[in-house]
């Protein structure tokens, strides 16, 4: 099984302001995604993680909103722009081999 | 729109006594996989089970699949405390673009009492 790290943990930001996020996989995976959890709810796809190309977004998510980077196997960044309140959640990255998708302890995002 | 949808909502046993929880789904899929997320922190990925799979076995938990029906079980035998958490199916799609992401369903949240 993959081993994510994600920094930071948890943060409290103030609205309108930006927050990257940082995923590390210990071992190269095929696929690398990111999951919003909002509060007491389940989780839900943001966007596919491609290396070296665009990001591929799922309805309801966009660049601008959830910029993505993933410049290798192992690495992935997501940057939660121009906070608003409703930004507040759980964001978790994973990491798909051979079907199997692990997830990172996730970043909790708090926005004033 | 929601793939899976866990039954019950919330469970609530003895320590000793077994759980079950169940999973339905919608449209086709590649495999389906547990996860355990214990008060809001990260997932735990339990047991993955494919489509042409009909039971999987963990330790003290099971898993059974039954694409005709289109529905799935998680037994988890002689619970513990420990096993208290909030546990997910998630659906990786055959057909739709999939690219191996995963559709969440709303949760079972477990309390096993000691």
């Amino acid at each position: 099984s993959a081993v994510i790290s994600q920094k930071p943990s948890r943060d409290i930001c103030q609205r309108g302001t930006s927050l990257t996020i940082q995923c590390q996989v210990d071992s190269q995976v095929t696929m690398m995604f990111w999951y919003r959890q909002q509060p007491g709810q389940s989780l839900t796809l943001i966007a596919t993680a491609n290396q070296g190309s665009e990001a591929t977004y799922e309805s309801g998510f966009v660049i601008d909103k959830f910029p993505i980077s993933r410049p290798n196997l192992t690495f992935s960044t997501l940057t939660v722009s121009n906070m608003s309140p409703e930004d507040s959640s759980i964001y978790l990255c994973s990491g798909s081999t051979r079907g199997e998708q692990f997830f990172g302890p996730g970043t909790r995002l708090t926005v004033l | 729109s929601q793939q899976g949808e866990e039954d019950p909502q919330a469970l609530s046993i003895q320590e000793g006594e077994n759980a079950t929880m169940n999973c339905s789904y919608k449209t086709s899929i590649n495999n389906l996989q547990w996860y355990r997320q214990n008060s809001g922190r990260g997932l735990v990925h339990l047991i993955l089970i494919r489509s042409n799979e009909r039971e999987k076995h963990s330790g003290r938990l099971r898993v059974t699949l039954d694409t005709s029906k289109k529905s799935s079980s998680l037994l988890i035998t002689a619970s513990r405390a420990a096993d208290t958490a909030s546990y997910f199916c998630a659906t990786d799609l055959r057909y739709g673009g999939s690219q191996g992401n995963l559709i969440f369903g709303k949760g079972t949240k477990l309390s096993v009492k000691p």
